[in-house]
């Protein structure tokens, strides 16, 4: 399967835990990105790598929210100190460029205890 | 306030009838792309609009970009139960050097034998 690929697919915790998802994007793309989806909504940004370059970050990323992507290839997004409104899709998405088409991985759902 | 708004939000049909979806924005979009949803996955990526005008054809779903480039349309010719998830809309802006996809929350389309 050469698509995007996401680890783990459902992760639940306690409040005030740390947790950590893998996105794998697809090989030749440059450009990866992380969404947050809540239900009823659609994906809302949080930040963009092009490359190892962490280019963009939303407002809607706290101080708690880090992410990385070390080598220009797989990400990681890391929460920390989780708290409840945390609970929601994370969506990792990658493209390489031209009309902006992001493809996505099967998502991480968060529930936070 | 949803920079991009698609209506309806809901839409409940049997299978065999015709619909449209809309999305309407006041923005102008570099290119504007058109996902399926389904629950607990990913949005899959269906088309790809960029030019004012255009119109788009995949089997029976046909998408539609504003002369103006604000809005499009997504017809489905007699939809079938296959055709039930959640169809988004996701526009490209300009920001900050990179291109932003902004997504809209979503039309859920349910389509019954």
């Amino acid at each position: 399967d050469t698509g995007v690929s996401q680890d783990p697919r459902h992760k639940i915790t306690k409040r005030g835990q740390n947790v950590t998802f893998r996105c794998d994007p697809i090989s030749e793309h440059n450009r990866l990105y992380w969404y947050r989806q809540t239900l009823g909504q659609g994906p809302e940004f949080l930040t963009y790598f092009q490359n190892e370059a962490q280019l963009e970050k939303s407002r809607l990323l706290s101080d708690r929210f880090s992410a990385e992507r070390p080598k220009g290839s797989f990400s990681t997004l890391e929460i920390q100190r989780t708290e409840q409104g945390d609970s929601a899709m994370y969506l990792c998405a990658s493209s390489v460029g031209g009309y902006n088409e992001q493809f996505f991985g099967p998502g991480t759902r968060l529930t936070v205890l | 306030t949803q920079l991009l708004e698609q209506s309806p939000q809901f839409l409940s049909i049997q299978e065999g009838e015709n619909l449209t979806v809309y999305c309407n924005s006041s923005s102008v979009f570099s290119s504007l792309q058109w996902y399926r949803q389904e629950p607990g996955e990913g949005p899959v990526l269906l088309v790809t609009v960029v030019t004012g005008g255009e119109v788009k054809k995949l089997k029976r779903l046909t998408f539609q970009f504003g002369d103006a480039r604000k809005d499009s349309s997504l017809h489905i010719t007699a939809a079938q139960p296959g055709d039930t998830g959640l169809y988004l809309c996701a526009g490209t802006l300009r920001s900050g050097g990179y291109n932003k996809l902004i997504f809209g929350a979503g039309t859920r389309l349910a389509v019954h034998p």
